[in-house]
């Protein structure tokens, strides 16, 4: 049975950087047949898509947060991670990661079948 | 960048009832959608992809129907377990995005 788990810090300072993880287990972040999502859930924006990874390392970013975001995958301890520079208030809210499954198609069929429970970010000084 | 509008926002049903939820892309996006639903502190689920796809282990009571801009998402026989927030998603091109979601509560 596949699952995520998302860790961070509940509480980050303004300015600083967010760093959150997602372990995956029963699954391989190395599969082909994955990719492997950030999502967050905000006051202000609601659900947002941040960005997804495959394990080659190529990435897709939101571009409204593409200049504040990297995700990187740890194919050796099998998880992802996202990190957010220069945090400010309206980055307060749930983050969530997802695995991504895909099919052929033209553009490809993307769908994101698993979550994990999400993690609380505060930013506040 | 394509948005996505919901409606309701809110809805108030009872067991038992059948629901639809109306999802609309800004524009033609195919088949390219999703619907989730969202509960408090639990990790969300996928209900449908691809427009109409019912994802495995979710009831059949659940049915996704739609293409290009209009899309729905019915619910035969509402079950206690069913009141919760329900998102579209369109995965047509990057950047993804999320409807506004629309809120089940009981009658």
């Amino acid at each position: 049975q596949v699952q995520l788990q998302e860790s961070g810090p509940g509480l980050v300072k303004p300015s600083q950087t967010l760093s959150l993880t997602c372990s995956v287990s029963g699954a391989s972040v190395i599969s082909e047949d994955f990719y492997w999502a950030w999502i967050r859930q905000t006051p202000v924006k609601g659900l947002e898509w941040i960005g997804h990874i495959y394990h080659s390392g190529s990435t897709y970013y939101n571009p409204s947060l593409k200049s504040r975001i990297s995700l990187s995958i740890d194919t050796s301890d099998n998880h992802f991670s996202l990190e957010v520079n220069s945090v400010t208030a309206a980055d307060t809210g749930v983050y969530f990661c997802a695995k991504v499954a895909w099919y052929a198609g033209y553009p490809p069929y993307w769908y994101f079948d698993l979550w994990g429970r999400g993690t609380r970010v505060t930013v506040s000084s | 960048d394509i948005q996505l509008t919901q409606s309701p926002s809110f809805l108030s049903a009872s067991v038992g009832d059948r629901v639809t939820i109306t999802c609309r892309a800004s524009r033609g996006i195919s088949t390219y959608l999703a619907w989730y639903q969202l509960k408090p502190g639990k990790a969300p689920k996928l209900l449908i992809y691809a427009a109409s796809t019912l994802q495995s282990g979710v009831p059949s009571r659940f049915t996704g129907r739609g293409s290009g801009t209009e899309f729905t998402l019915t619910i035969s026989g509402l079950q206690p377990e069913d009141f919760a927030t329900y998102y579209c998603q369109h995965l047509n091109s990057f950047p993804f995005a999320f409807g506004p979601g629309t809120t089940v509560d009981i009658k």
